[in-house]
């Protein structure tokens, strides 16, 4: 994998429903995976930044993990929320590119009532 | 802190006029990064500074687009001429470490 990827691109839930997303990396040189939050005109937010493989992090009902040798991470949302609702990028840090993140295009997530 | 600002919020001009785009990091962080964001290519990272000196303008589409920082709390995108094909939101981030702030963005229309 040369570049990130992510998927689903977009995804519709209900509200409570749990959804998670997938990022795939990289997995030579690599030195850190960043999540962040995008809502719409607004700018993105950083959620977790993982480094080290099987690391996990959790904010609230968000929770991510990482696996830096087959290169994916997975984002979760336990009963998901309409403020939620947002893009959900992530961006690896290769070890030999100084603080240049890479991001993928995102996974746009829409939550209803 | 009033995290990282940009200016203006939102752009229009007109085909082969130059465009000025400008940012204030976070005080004291010392790397600076442009992007720009579309809907087909997402972010894509422009160029990106440390400690007031580029390090890698390898993301700069061509010679139209210069980006410089003078000081530690200022820094500017300029595209000249201006094209069509360079609208877009432009936003700057600025970091300490591994976690980048991002600014609210540019809205750039080029008709």
């Amino acid at each position: 994998i040369l570049n990130v990827e992510q998927s689903p691109q977009s995804l519709h839930v209900q509200e409570g429903d749990s959804t998670n997303f997938t990022c795939s990396f990289p997995s030579s040189n690599f030195y850190a995976l960043h999540w962040y939050r995008w809502e719409t005109a607004k700018s993105p937010e950083a959620l977790f930044v993982m480094t080290l493989n099987g690391d996990e992090k959790k904010k609230g009902r968000i929770s991510a993990t990482l696996n830096t040798k087959e290169g994916y991470s997975y984002l979760y949302i336990k009963g998901s929320q309409p403020e939620d609702s947002a893009t959900y990028l992530c961006a690896s840090l290769p070890s030999n590119s100084g603080y240049a993140l890479n991001f993928g295009k995102g996974t746009s997530l829409l939550v209803t009532p | 802190d009033a995290g990282v600002i940009q200016s203006p919020r939102h752009e229009v001009t007109e085909m082969g006029q130059e465009v000025t785009l400008r940012c204030k990091p976070i005080s004291g962080h010392n790397s600076l990064f442009w992007y720009r964001q579309t809907m087909m290519r997402g972010l894509e990272l422009l160029i990106y500074f440390n400690n007031n000196v580029p390090i890698d303008d390898s993301g700069m589409p061509e010679d139209r687009f210069s980006a410089k920082m003078p000081n530690a709390s200022f820094s500017t995108l300029k595209i000249q001429p201006s094209e069509p094909r360079d609208s877009a939101v432009y936003f700057c981030a600025s970091s300490l470490s591994n976690t980048q702030y991002f600014g609210p963005g540019t809205r750039l229309t080029v008709l």
